[in-house]
């Protein structure tokens, strides 16, 4: 069975604070890694899709790194802001498939 | 640009019932489709995916089912609903193996 591992399961930090949190999957059959914020009643948005090992993405404070070797993504928030609270879902692609495993995600809740 | 709407929003149903949740997809065409659920305190779980009309692909045995009669409609249904199927469904597409853009989100309650 694939499992997809995201830690920690809950984070709360203060307005201006950095923070990053990992997501773990298996390092076979690698296709793709995906990360989604999903906010409060609304749907999940994609943020990145990574598929090489060794990938950076960058969209505004929010980044993430991606070592399929090892099997694990980071996500990372500078400077965290109030609308950042959300929760935040790795999803992980097996072989050429359309199949993505998800985590169960890691809520932030940014205080002001 | 595209769009994705599913519905209804809410569900409540008593057990033995059935269930219809509709999906349709504006403005692309052949759409890979898929549908997840999530459980109370769960991530997201695949439930069905199609890469095509007629094309339905199962991850999760269960009394669920679903379908595509159109190339931008993905249907899913059961003929008698368990408690255990309560839950957040969502209907999502995507082009290829890229990344998934989702519907709004139905809310099924099985009493």
């Amino acid at each position: 069975i694939l499992n997809v591992e995201q830690s920690p399961q809950s984070l709360h930090v203060q307005e201006g604070d950095s923070t990053n949190f990992t997501c773990s999957f298996p390092s076979s059959n690698f296709y793709a890694l995906h990360w989604y914020r999903w906010e409060t009643a609304k749907s999940p948005e994609a943020l990145f899709v990574m598929t090489l090992n060794g990938d950076e993405k960058k969209k505004g404070r929010i980044s993430a790194t991606l070592n399929t070797k090892e099997g694990y993504s980071y996500l990372y928030i500078k400077g965290s802001q109030p609308e950042d609270s959300a929760t935040y879902l790795c999803a992980f692609g097996v072989d050429s498939s359309y199949k993505l495993i998800f985590g169960s995600g890691t809520r932030l809740l940014v205080r002001p | 640009s595209q769009t994705i709407h599913q519905w209804p929003a809410t569900l409540v149903q008593p057990v033995g019932s059935p269930l219809s949740l509709e999906c349709t997809v504006e403005g692309t065409s052949n759409p890979n489709l898929y549908w997840y659920r999530q459980a109370a305190g769960r991530g997201l779980q695949l439930l069905f995916y199609s890469v095509g009309i007629g094309q339905i692909s199962s991850e999760v045995p269960q009394n669920l089912s679903a379908s595509r009669p159109q190339d931008r409609q993905f249907i899913l249904s059961s003929k008698k609903l368990l408690l255990s199927d309560s839950g957040f469904y969502l209907c999502a597409w995507s082009r290829d193996a890229g990344e998934l853009f989702f519907g709004e989100g139905s809310r099924l309650t099985v009493l």
